[in-house]
């Protein structure tokens, strides 16, 4: 079983929907959640984080961690063309800044106005 | 807003021969990494570097992988004998470090090209 599992996509919806996004992980270790957006030719772009499980919002963006089910989710509201990336998800096991991160192999995302 | 800048940005070497892959961090920074994505794979951590020395490695870091920090502001990544399959897009990225600080930030990446 990999580490961290995510739906590479592609994944196309229309201007204005609500995009949802997941991975699922099998190390417990894991306590520090992050995702990352990546537009083509470009390095991993921080756009969340949030320790342990719970909810945390940013403007369009809400990030939601199950630690309980191993699953953990990115919400865009009102997603716009802009959005159009892929979208990564990376993990950690006892900080945000000093440990290696481990990836989602990333889900590609279309908006399509 | 600061940024960790690579160069160069696209890199092609015969197989066989010696790279060197340019990183300037954060200012602030004190946790330095490479990972490395092969085409249509998942971002692979390589290493990671702290107080001048190596923190941690992947296996994929063998021998043939070095790091350095020459100076006070570049983090330099060495593959000594190039391989076909080391074609991947390399990046770098930094972190202030310690509890609550924030996650790292990444590079643009150089891409690799081993012919």
């Amino acid at each position: 079983q990999k580490e961290v599992e995510q739906d590479p996509g592609p994944l196309s919806v229309p201007e204005g929907a609500i995009v949802s996004l997941n991975c699922t992980y099998s190390n417990s270790a894991f306590q520090y959640f992050m995702w990352y957006r990546q537009y083509s030719r470009k390095g991993p772009e921080l756009l969340m984080y949030t320790y342990s499980s719970g909810n945390k919002e940013d403007g369009r963006f809400t990030a939601q961690v199950d630690k309980s089910s191993k699953y953990i989710s990115l919400f865009i509201r009102d997603s716009q063309p802009s959005d159009s990336a892929t979208y990564l998800c990376a993990m950690s096991g006892r900080s945000f800044g000093n440990e290696k991160l481990t990836f989602g192999t990333g889900t590609r995302l279309t908006i399509i106005p | 807003e600061p940024e960790v800048t690579q160069t160069p940005s696209h890199q092609v070497t015969q197989m066989g021969q010696e790279v060197i892959l340019r990183c300037v961090p954060i200012s602030n920074h004190l946790y330095f990494y490479w990972y490395r994505q092969i085409l249509g794979q998942k971002v692979e951590f390589l290493v990671s570097f702290y107080n001048n020395e190596i923190s941690e490695k992947s296996e994929i870091f063998d021998d043939q992988f070095s790091v350095e920090r020459p100076d006070g502001s570049n983090f330099t990544l060495k593959i000594r004998s190039t391989k076909l399959e080391d074609s991947a897009m390399y990046f770098c990225a930094s972190s202030e470090g310690g509890q609550g600080s924030q996650p790292q930030h990444f590079g643009d990446g150089t891409r690799l090209s081993i012919l």
